[in-house]
């Protein structure tokens, strides 16, 4: 069926280092987002990349479109402890019809201080 | 961004009794919305879609007697849990559509049935 396969689950880092989640589809999209949770809280919409090989930046998140429009990256520079949470990519899909929005299985980013 | 409430934030109820969850979009007009359910350390699992005026439309595997859903005008949906008991105990967000395929989510309600 289709899939948004999101790698890595976890990822541990100390805080300062960087961190990249890894988002694949297995059709093309025509576009993707990015969502992050927080622990408690609910997924909140960060930024949707339209374009082929679009690169988004914002502060130290680098968001990256595939040239084929079937994956993505999100990229955090030296990560801050504000930055845990859960990362969700996302890609709308027509399904019977309807658009909907497929979710990745998400990466749970914890950060030792 | 756009805003999303959700009411109430959390539930608890009787095994065998019912619970309205309200999704309301507060500065867009939402054609479409969503409600997912999460579990914990889980990712989203779409449950249905809710078109304002229609019907809603629900997923694979979901019971539409058991998750009544209304959409009832352009800024509010809502989510009946019927006859709820314990397995259906979990976090339930609701989302709206934008005019530009963007999902706003609300802050989710966390429902316990004892």
């Amino acid at each position: 069926g289709q899939q948004v396969m999101q790698i890595p689950q976890y990822q541990h880092v100390q805080e300062g280092e960087d961190f990249t989640t890894y988002c694949n589809s297995s059709t093309t999209l025509s576009n993707i987002q990015w969502y992050k949770q927080r622990p408690g809280g609910h997924p909140v919409f960060l930024i949707q990349l339209v374009k082929s090989g679009e690169v988004k930046k914002q502060k130290r998140l680098t968001f990256q479109f595939g040239e084929a429009k079937k994956n993505s990256s999100l990229h955090i520079t030296a990560t801050q402890t504000t930055d845990v949470g859960t990362y969700f990519c996302a890609g709308p899909r027509m399904i019977q019809g309807a658009q909907k929005l497929v979710f990745g299985q998400g990466t749970r980013l914890t950060i030792n201080p | 961004g756009a805003v999303v409430s959700q009411h109430p934030s959390w539930v608890i109820c009787k095994s065998g009794t019912s619970v309205k969850i309200e999704c309301r979009s507060l500065d867009f007009q939402a054609t479409t919305m969503f409600w997912y359910r999460q579990f914990p350390k889980q990712s989203l699992m779409l449950m249905a879609t809710s078109n304002e005026g229609s019907k809603a439309t629900y997923e694979q595997g979901v019971e539409k007697d058991k998750f009544l859903i209304n959409h009832a005008s352009l800024t509010l949906s809502t989510l009946t849990v019927t006859s709820a008991h314990p397995e259906d105990s979990s976090f339930y967000i609701c989302s709206g559509l934008t005019s530009t395929d963007t999902q706003y989510f609300g802050p989710g309600t966390r429902l316990t049935v004892l």
